[in-house]
């Protein structure tokens, strides 16, 4: 059974600090690593993927995966309000092709 | 980017009746469709994969004779859930991967409410 495990938080930040999100996966043979923000009643929307050790920056969001630890971390820096969402985590195994998701962080960010 | 459509967004059936939910993808060919089902707070359930042209592939527990799916074109898979009852009120989203794409695009998602 692949597993992906996030705490459901609620992670409370204030505005302008830097939130971490962090995901954990049971399955060693993942190979591609996604997170998604969902805000309430809405459907999820691609945030970072990452396949490779290290991180990865794109504008306020840096992925970090370390295949070893099996963890994948999202870093959102300067948080902002608007920020105020779900964040799952998505891991894929190599060939299925089938994400299994987490359950998912709330994250609040207060002004 | 890939757009995925998926309609309706919103449907209030009473129990017993069958309800059909489409999505679409609109800009490239969706050679897998996933479908999820959520309930509030809860995370996404994967209901059941189809890939264009086959039977689709349904989780462990999910009822294939209640929840039709079908996949007959590269970009249109519905979702038919019939004799709907009040425990069927859900969120429904599906998404959407290219042959080639490694990322899924989701739909908006439909709320059904049986009445």
């Amino acid at each position: 059974q692949k597993e992906v495990e996030q705490n459901s938080g609620p992670l409370s930040v204030p505005e302008g600090a830097i939130a971490s999100l962090n995901c954990t996966y049971s399955d060693r043979g993942s190979q591609s690593f996604f997170w998604y923000r969902q805000y309430s009643g809405k459907s999820p929307e691609l945030i970072m993927s990452i396949y490779s050790n290290g991180d990865k920056e794109d504008g306020r969001f840096t992925a970090q995966l370390n295949k070893a630890s099996q963890y994948v971390s999202l870093l959102i820096r300067d948080s902002q309000p608007s920020d105020s969402a779900t964040y799952l985590c998505a891991v894929e195994s190599g060939g299925s092709y089938i994400p299994t998701f987490g359950r998912g962080t709330s994250l609040i960010v207060h002004p | 980017g890939a757009v995925v459509s998926q309609h309706p967004s919103w449907v209030i059936c009473k129990s017993g009746t069958s309800v059909k939910i489409e999505c679409r993808s609109l800009d490239f060919q969706a050679t897998t469709m996933f479908w999820y089902r959520q309930f509030p707070k809860q995370s996404l359930m994967l209901m059941a994969t189809s890939n264009e042209g086959s039977k689709a592939t349904y989780e462990q527990g999910v009822e294939k004779d209640k929840f039709l799916i079908n996949h007959a074109s590269l970009t249109l898979s519905t979702l038919t859930v019939t004799s709907a009852h009040p425990e069927d009120s859900s969120f429904y989203i599906c998404s959407a991967r290219s042959r080639t794409a490694s990322i899924l695009h989701f739909g908006n998602g439909t709320r059904l409410t049986v009445t």
